[in-house]
């Protein structure tokens, strides 16, 4: 099975500009979620979703936004970008239940704001 | 104070040496679950505990619910262990979404030859 896949890989944008990142899960998951990773805050959780549906979302401003399709690829928006937004964002796939699952990670997309 | 807490930061070994990352943490718990990050960001999930513990090859995984702390410990350590280890707990009880996930900020595990 093919792995979670994300696109891009590298992005550099300048502030003020938007950006959308994709995420394709493993074939069969419906789970998605996705996470910025900055030097500063380490890891943290950005939204979830499954079955196009979201169902958590973090901490983060409004111009963060997301959605699921009916193949279960996934995108993440950025509107308005600043100079904080650079960072790692990953996404994950994952199958199981609540209580047990393996959830999988994709390479990231860097996002570079100058 | 960080509702996850990992030590140590940064973590030199010698090949073979055994190893042990600890995670504390302050909010109640359905899981926790320790990463692994190798340099250029991929992460792979290495286990989810929510008791007792857990082992993979030469990784083993333990939780104390009570004293809310887990450890990770790498048997025969390798060079190609090195990388970053992080831990995340799961806040509150099982809801089915990963929306309370909270990450400690990460263990540099270095192995040297």
């Amino acid at each position: 099975k093919a792995g979670v896949t994300q696109t891009p890989r590298y992005l550099i944008k300048t502030r003020g500009q938007q950006v959308t990142l994709s995420c394709s899960p493993i074939s069969g998951h419906r789970s998605v979620s996705w996470y910025q990773q900055t030097p500063g805050q380490g890891l943290q959780f950005l939204f979830e979703y499954f079955s196009e549906t979201q169902r958590n979302k973090g901490n983060f401003p409004g111009r963060f936004s997301g959605r699921q399709f009916s193949n279960s690829r996934s995108e993440m928006n950025v509107s308005t970008l600043e100079l904080g937004d650079s960072a790692l964002y990953l996404c994950a796939s994952r199958h199981g239940t609540a209580r047990s699952y393996e959830q999988y990670f994709g390479p990231g997309t860097r996002l570079t704001v100058t | 104070k960080n509702e996850v807490e990992q030590s140590p930061q940064n973590l030199t070994a010698q090949e073979g040496e055994f190893i042990t990352i600890n995670c504390s943490y302050s909010v109640g718990i359905s899981a926790l679950h320790w990463l692994q990050q190798h340099p250029g960001g991929g992460i792979v999930s290495l286990f989810m505990l929510s008791s007792g513990k857990k082992k993979h090859g030469r990784l083993i995984a333990t939780i104390n619910i009570q004293e809310k702390h887990s450890s990770l410990h790498i048997t025969a350590s390798h060079p190609r262990d090195s990388a970053v280890y992080i831990c995340a707990v799961r806040k509150g009880d099982y809801g089915g979404s990963q929306g309370n996930l909270i990450f400690g900020k990460g263990t540099k595990l270095s192995v040297k030859p």
